[in-house]
């Protein structure tokens, strides 16, 4: 089992661009997150999905994009990237009890 | 909201020595979980406490659950150099699901 697998691992980004965080899970977990982690503010939930086809806000949803159009796979987007979002961006799944978590994602905006 | 708080943020022990995180939470909750991260790494299920007085316990690690007081501790025991870690809490409502995390324990363990 590969569990949750995100995908990329780095990526650096200039103001304005646009991309695409790819989570995919294998254990057919309904529920699944988008974190973002910074230094001394623990995990801060951007988006989180209930189910295919559900989409819901977190904490600091501005300024990121989410679609679970199947099941297993969780996108996050960033339409027009800003340093602010420099960040390690951690995606979860869960069947109601603990949550699995990917490796993380160390994105930076310069 | 829901807002949780973990104190204290930073701890450095002592080998052998014993110390409890505290984690506080704002609204009625009906799951409890501990993590564990390590520097770089992703966070690593420890505990979920889902009912009042709820305790768990893993090696030199007990956790424990107190929802009148919206308060769950994680108590070391005897620490061992390999605990060395940031430990969080995270707080969940059954009926969205929605996790909060606290902002995390950075505990160094010293010889």
């Amino acid at each position: 089992n590969a569990g949750v697998t995100q995908t990329p691992k780095f990526r650096v980004l200039k103001t304005g661009q646009s991309m695409t965080l790819l989570c995919a899970q294998d254990m057919n977990h309904e529920y699944m997150y988008w974190y973002r982690q910074d230094p001394g503010m623990g995990l801060r939930l951007i988006h989180y999905s209930v189910g295919e086809g559900t989409t819901a806000k977190g904490e600091v949803p501005d300024g990121y994009n989410v679609s679970r159009l199947k099941k297993q796979n969780f996108l996050l987007g960033l339409e027009s990237a800003a340093p602010s979002q420099t960040s390690v961006y951690f995606c979860a799944s869960s069947l109601n009890t603990e949550a699995f978590f990917g490796q993380g994602t160390r994105l930076t905006v310069v | 909201e829901l807002k949780v708080e973990q104190n204290p943020l930073f701890l450095s022990m002592q080998e052998g020595k014993n110390y409890t995180i505290y984690c506080n939470y704002s609204t009625t909750s009906d799951r409890l979980y501990w993590y564990r991260q390590d520097p770089g790494k992703s966070l690593e299920s420890l505990f979920v406490l889902l009912s009042n007085g709820a305790v768990k316990q893993e090696g030199r690690l007990m956790a424990s659950l107190d929802t009148k007081a919206r308060l769950s501790t994680l108590h070391i025991t005897a620490a061992v150099h390999d605990l060395s870690a940031t430990y969080f809490c995270a707080v969940a409502q059954y009926n969205n699901n929605d996790m909060r995390f606290g902002a995390g324990t950075r505990l160094t363990v010293k010889p």
